[in-house]
């Protein structure tokens, strides 16, 4: 079956410092892939897409995700973390047809002084 | 500003009452959906629809209706068989399947 896993529920990571949060995927070809961000309250946001080509991709808010297929995975990078990066994070993933997409269960992300 | 509009933000209803959640879309956008998020769970698909008088049913549909009589609106009605209906619920349209979603603010429905 098509999933998208992320293995992180909760991370904190030190103002400042980088941060990686890991998304998988199970599928038989390569899927589209996207990662959002969710404020307390709020809808989810865009943060950026793959679909094919360059497998390292840049988004919003200094973000940039890699497209790894040996792995099966689309983790999501930024350098330097800063306070308002808190949020919850979620990958999803497109399969085939006309199915809608499918998330993962998304990584908490705290940010701490 | 186009964009995706839910109504209410905030909705507290009695047990056994039935409940329409709106969403409304200006993007010219094909496809809308409706989720479910609770937490540690992620965000569950209820019911999607590609064209306009036509919908099909997600994962987590019992309980549930939809409409979708014109293109840019999408209710969502939340019966009185649906046995945990509080949670907080995302609307989101694309222009076709294998695209990004665009999401709206979301409704927090309360049962008491």
């Amino acid at each position: 079956a098509q999933s998208v896993t992320q293995p992180d529920i909760h991370i904190t990571v030190s103002e400042g410092a980088s941060l990686e949060l890991r998304c998988n995927y199970s599928y038989g070809a390569t899927p589209y892939l996207f990662w959002y961000v969710q404020s307390p309250g709020q809808g989810l946001q865009l943060l950026l897409k793959y679909f094919s080509g360059d497998t390292l991709v840049q988004g919003i808010k200094g973000f940039e995700a890699e497209f790894k297929r040996s792995q099966s995975s689309f983790n999501l990078r930024k350098p330097s973390v800063h306070w308002s990066d808190a949020a919850e994070y979620f990958c999803a993933g497109a399969f085939s047809g006309n199915t809608p997409l499918v998330f993962g269960k998304g990584t908490r992300l705290s940010v701490i002084a | 500003d186009g964009g995706i509009t839910q109504s209410p933000k905030y909705l507290f209803r009695k047990e056994g009452q039935n409940v329409t959640l709106s969403c409304e879309q200006n993007l010219n956008h094909d496809a809308m959906y409706w989720y479910r998020q609770d937490p540690g769970q992620g965000l569950r698909l209820i019911y999607y629809s590609q064209i306009v008088n036509d919908f099909q049913k997600g994962d987590i549909a019992e309980g549930y209706s939809v409409s979708r009589e014109k293109k840019e609106s999408f209710p969502l009605t939340v019966t009185s068989a649906q046995k945990n209906p509080t949670a907080f619920y995302l609307c989101a349209s694309s222009t076709r399947a294998l695209t990004e979603a665009f999401f709206g603010q979301g409704t927090r429905l309360t049962v008491v």
